[in-house]
């Protein structure tokens, strides 16, 4: 069954760091989503793409943090200068239909990143 | 604010117990709702979505119900399972330009000891 990869696994950076999480959608879907999860919180909402451009942001998602699609598998988050708070899980999600209707998301395992 | 909220916090059933699971949300407007599941330190595994117009969804030995009037929802989990044990999630999704961008709970953790 197809499944969305996510890597690394775990990254550990120095504050003021440049990191990229990267991830690969289920091939077929067209919509792609960054979520992250500080430990004992909750899930929150990032950004989502479509049709190379993002749709939609939330306020988490400042200019410290951009997203690409640089071919036709990869979809990567890219945090510039690293900050302590940036510590969470980071769970990228993609959905097969782009209109308004509701569709499944189907998460990827995350990346856990720690900021030193 | 777009808010969802989930009782308890947590609980611990033995195994073959049915447990009730709540959710209320604020989203509005509201395009449906989803329970998830997830496990300790992996992704969110979606279990069921709601619309509007539907007032229960089974997958398995899960049913979620759904009140649109109230803006409740509950997951029912019959006859646990070791395996059950995790973090259960409601999700509520709103109408919005993108179509789904999702507003978390902050989840039921469920320990089922046998």
């Amino acid at each position: 069954e197809p499944e969305v990869t996510q890597t690394p696994s775990h990254q550990v950076t120095q504050m003021g760091q440049e990191v990229i999480l990267r991830c690969v959608p289920i091939s077929n879907h067209l919509y792609f989503y960054w979520y992250r999860q500080i430990l004992g919180q909750k899930v929150e909402f990032l950004v989502s793409f479509y049709n190379n451009e993002i749709s939609e942001k939330s306020e988490i998602f400042d200019d410290q943090f951009s997203v690409e699609r640089p071919d036709g598998s990869n979809f990567t988050l890219k945090i510039r200068s690293t900050k302590l708070e940036d510590s969470a899980m980071y769970f990228c999600a993609s959905s097969p239909v782009g209109t308004r209707s509701y569709n499944e998301q189907f998460f990827g395992p995350g990346t856990r990143l720690t900021v030193l | 604010k777009n808010q969802v909220e989930q009782s308890p916090q947590s609980l611990i059933i033995l195994e073959g117990k049915n447990c009730t699971l709540q959710c209320n949300y604020t989203v509005s407007p509201f395009s449906n709702l989803r329970w998830y599941k997830q496990d300790t330190g992996r992704g969110p595994v979606s279990l069921t979505i709601m619309t509007f117009s539907e007032n229960t969804k089974s997958n398995g030995r899960y049913t979620a119900t759904l009140d649109a009037d109230t803006k409740q929802s509950s997951l029912h989990i019959t006859a646990s399972q070791l395996s059950d044990s995790a973090s259960y999630i409601c999700v509520v999704s709103g109408n919005n330009n993108a179509g789904n961008m999702l507003t978390f709970g902050g989840g039921t953790r469920l320990m089922v000891k046998p």
